[in-house]
């Protein structure tokens, strides 16, 4: 079975710009979480969302937005890109997003902003 | 806000050494997860741990969850170069959501063969 997938895998932008990142999670799993993981730190939480549904968003601005599709795909959207917006940015997918259950991540978007 | 801190932010070792890498959260957690990150990679799920004072071992690696639940330790027995990665571990948020999970900045570990 394919694993959490996402695209593009590295992108290069300005700042001001907008970049939309994509996910598809494994089959079967409805819940979508993106995390921000800055070099030298952890995952930081950005959003969840269940059946297409936001359940949460971490402490991000409101230039993040995602949404979750009914194949249970997802785009995260960033607006007016900061340099400070440069990190990986990783999708996890899970059955249905609580805590108990492990998140399965992809490989990531690489994002620098010149 | 919650918080989840590692210790050490690095270790080198030599192959064959041990190693050890501790977590400590401001509140208790109502279980706890470890991820391992390659260079390179992505975090990569390794274990959770549920109930007050549990001990999970795979292979070389020991895991424990504290009889507080605020804090864990993963032991690698005989360090190996395949251990190489950042490991992390990750609890829910205290705020009560349930399903947000708060990472600690992880333990880069390096081995030399």
């Amino acid at each position: 079975d394919a694993g959490v997938t996402q695209s593009p895998t590295h992108l290069i932008k300005t700042r001001g710009q907008h970049v939309t990142l994509r996910c598809s999670p494994i089959s079967g799993h409805k819940s979508v979480s993106w995390y921000q993981q800055v070099l030298g730190q952890g995952p930081q939480f950005i959003f969840q969302y269940y059946e297409k549904e936001e359940r949460g968003r971490g402490n991000f601005p409101d230039r993040f937005s995602a949404r979750q599709f009914p194949n249970y795909s997802s785009e995260l959207n960033v607006n007016a890109l900061l340099l400070g917006d440069s990190a990986l940015y990783l999708c996890a997918s899970s059955p249905s997003g609580i805590v108990s259950q492990p998140q399965h991540f992809g490989d990531g978007t690489r994002l620098s902003i010149l | 806000g919650q918080q989840v801190m590692q210790i050490p932010q690095y270790q080198h070792v030599q192959e064959g050494e041990d190693f050890t890498t501790y977590c400590n959260s401001s509140t208790t957690l109502s279980n706890i997860q470890w991820y391992k990150q390659r260079p390179g990679g992505h975090p990569v799920f390794l274990i959770q741990l549920v109930k007050s004072g549990e001990v999970k071992k795979q292979k070389r690696l020991t895991f424990q969850f504290g009889e507080a639940k605020k804090n864990s330790s993963l032991h690698i027995t005989a360090t190996q170069t395949t251990d190489v990665g950042t490991y992390f571990c990750a609890g829910p948020d205290s705020g009560g959501s349930n399903y947000k999970l708060t990472f600690g900045k992880g333990t880069l570990l390096t081995v030399n063969p």
